[in-house]
């Protein structure tokens, strides 16, 4: 069964390090997401791609937060200089174009920062 | 813009218990809902979606949610629950016309004590 994959599965960096996490959407899906998720809430939509194209970022914290997909494929998540409020689950997401919200996730990426 | 209540942090219930765990949604559009499933460190799995007709959804694991426009909610039961069904639970909305990007709930801790 087709999954969703992300690396690292755990990191630990200290403040103001520098940290980056990879996801590899499912074969075919056009749509994908990075969703974060702090402990105890709901994930919440920090970007999404169509595509190699920026559809909604509206919620990310470009100060720090940078997000890519260059070939329309794999996607990377930047975090620089991480602060201790990035400590989360991030999660990774992708759906088909014509998506009805039927997400498929990851297993997510726990950053902890000290 | 639409936003998700669940309106029970923690539910706890004995082993073959029937369970609801509920859900209010606010929406000046029609909506997409669903729930998701997550277990301890990993991504959410699809459980059920409404998108249209019957207000009466069936998904996996014997889990079904009930529509109910007039007021405004989707809660979610099961019957008999099982020890496997512990996890965290996720009520969520989409807007059809914004491309299947989900908005969360803070989410439902059921407990599923033997």
């Amino acid at each position: 069964e087709a999954e969703v994959a992300q690396s690292p599965r755990y990191k630990i960096t200290e403040k103001s390090q520098a940290v980056a996490f990879w996801c590899d959407p499912i074969s075919g899906h056009a749509t994908l997401y990075w969703y974060r998720q702090i402990l105890g809430q709901g994930p919440e939509l920090l970007v999404q791609f169509q595509d190699e194209s920026v559809v909604d970022d509206s919620q990310l914290p470009k100060d720090r937060f940078s997000a890519e997909r260059l070939k329309g494929v794999d996607s990377t998540l930047k975090i620089q200089p991480a602060e201790l409020g990035d400590s989360a689950m991030y999660l990774c997401a992708s759906s088909l174009p014509d998506s009805t919200g039927e997400l498929f996730f990851g297993e997510g990426s726990r950053l902890t920062v000290l | 813009a639409q936003s998700v209540t669940q309106l029970d942090s923690q539910v706890p219930v004995f082993e073959e218990a029937p369970v609801e765990l509920r859900c209010n949604y606010s929406s000046s559009v029609s909506v997409y809902l669903f729930w998701y499933v997550q277990y301890p460190n990993q991504g959410l799995q699809l459980l059920l979606k409404y998108l249209s007709g019957s207000t009466l959804v069936k998904g996996i694991n014997g889990f079904e949610a009930e529509f109910n426009k007039s007021q405004t909610s989707f809660h979610l039961r099961k019957p008999s629950v099982h020890i496997s069904d512990t996890a965290e639970y996720f009520c969520a909305v989409s807007d059809p016309y914004q491309g299947g990007k989900l908005i969360f709930g803070q989410g439902t801790e059921l407990s599923v004590k033997p």
